[in-house]
């Protein structure tokens, strides 16, 4: 079992929908990361949260760390927030030792 | 620079030959994640290093593949006689220290192994 599992694995939406993307991890962890890779591959960090919630643009980011699950939310979503939306976790093993663990990703497309 | 820098940005190979990748990550950033992708594939985690503590190597996939960063500059990841199943993009990712700062992630090398 994947440490981090992320819902849906696909998702379409037409342009102005409400997206929840979803993310649930097994172990304890000192961070999330929520990041963004467009086709061509070029990652890009959109929020790091280690409790509560917080806010970009028309991006939502929260987090419950008791129920160790995560939600990505996309406002008045627009086809060029097609793209796949990964969920990292970093997870200490020990000492200075650990890793950002990622889900497998949700490929999000949104229909004009 | 103001981001990871990621060197070559694309890289063709023989099968067999030896490839070095280099990354500069951000500057004071002590954490430094190799990471690599193969096509329609997740992230795959491969080294992280953290100061100038001992690397966690444990996702490095066979002894062809070696990386290094000499304190906290320039990482270089090895592939030694490369084979196709090497052909993946491979990112490198830096953070100001360990997991609970915000990790920069640079554009990768796209590596093609013929």
């Amino acid at each position: 079992k994947n440490e981090v599992e992320q819902s849906p694995q696909n998702l379409t939406a037409q342009e102005g929908e409400f997206i929840t993307i979803n993310c649930s991890y097994s172990v304890g962890i000192s961070a999330l990361h929520w990041l963004q890779q467009h086709p061509g591959g070029g990652i890009v960090s959109l929020f790091m949260l280690s409790s509560g919630k917080k806010k970009h643009g028309r991006l939502i980011a929260t987090i419950n760390i008791q129920e160790k699950h995560s939600s990505l939310h996309i406002t008045a979503s627009h086809p060029r927030d097609s793209a796949v939306y990964i969920c990292a976790a970093f997870i200490y093993y020990g000492g200075s030792q650990g890793n950002l663990i990622f889900g497998k990703g949700t490929k999000l497309s949104v229909k004009p | 620079g103001a981001g990871v820098s990621q060197s070559p940005s694309n890289k063709v190979t023989e099968k067999g030959k030896d490839v070095e990748l280099r990354c500069d990550p951000i500057s004071g950033h002590t954490a430094l994640y190799w990471y690599r992708q193969r096509l329609g594939q997740g992230l795959e985690f491969l080294i992280y290093f953290q100061g100038n503590s001992a690397p966690d190597k444990s996702g490095l996939p066979s002894d062809r593949f070696s990386a290094e960063r000499t304190g906290e500059s320039v990482s270089t990841l090895t592939i030694q006689r490369t084979q196709q199943e090497d052909s993946a993009v491979y990112l490198c990712a830096s953070s100001l220290t360990r997991g609970n700062t915000e990790a920069f992630f640079g554009q990768g090398t796209r590596l093609t192994v013929v």
